[in-house]
């Protein structure tokens, strides 16, 4: 039973536009929530990362909306570029396990 | 060259064969990891390391068996492949709970 759901599993946007990629969790021991990006044939590097202390981060053109209540978080890529287009992973663990449990992943596609 | 290396990157077996993949990490992260990816699954954890001469089963563990019997090396072995099996097989390793670094994969073909 994945223990991180994870939608779309796949979305296009064009050039400049904003990509959304949202993830749901059930365990409420998880307290560190990454996102991962992969390129084809690469393996999965990460990207951003957020704890339940903030509800939103940001590094660049990547945001991280997180809410503990719904115990959802998401990933917001703004002003999607074609060097985008990779699989993004959300994933979560718990301060006392260093086990990551993974989203299913959703192929992100940016038309210049 | 520091990093997280695997090998072979490519792989075809027949069924019933034994394969080891190989993971090797240059940074003595105590933490290591093997993942499967498979389409609609994401990556899903089939063994881990805290530490030389300690592992454990994750997620997916069965038909795979891991040694550690050294910190930089973390190697996975299909004691009789299926072709379930055929998969993209991730390592990655870490000094502490939290990033977790991936080798460039091993994509295994099981006829």
């Amino acid at each position: 039973q994945q223990q991180v759901k994870q939608s779309p599993q796949s979305l296009i946007v064009q050039k400049g536009g904003i990509s959304i990629i949202n993830c749901a969790y059930e365990n409420t021991a998880f307290d560190y929530f990454p996102w991962y990006q992969q390129f084809p044939g690469k393996g999965p590097a990460l990207l951003i990362a957020i704890r339940p202390d903030v509800s939103e981060k940001k590094e660049g053109r990547f945001t991280i909306s997180f809410n503990k209540s719904a115990k959802q978080f998401s990933l917001h890529i703004m002003d999607s570029q074609p060097g985008d287009s990779a699989t993004y992973f959300c994933a979560a663990s718990g301060s006392n396990d260093y086990k990551l449990s993974f989203g299913a992943g959703t192929t992100v596609t940016v038309r210049a | 060259d520091a990093g997280i290396t695997q090998s072979p990157r490519y792989k075809i077996t027949e069924t019933g064969r034994q394969v080891t993949l190989m993971c090797h990490q240059t940074w003595s992260h105590s933490y290591m990891f093997w993942y499967r990816q498979d389409l609609g699954h994401g990556l899903r954890l089939i063994y881990y390391s805290a530490a030389a001469d300690i592992t454990d089963k994750g997620e997916v563990p069965d038909g795979y068996v891991v040694s550690r019997s050294k910190t930089e090396n973390f190697p996975l072995t299909l004691e009789s492949a299926t072709r379930s099996q055929t998969s993209v097989y991730f390592c990655a390793s870490g000094k502490g709970y939290n990033e977790q670094f991936f080798g460039p994969g091993t994509r295994l073909t099981v006829l």
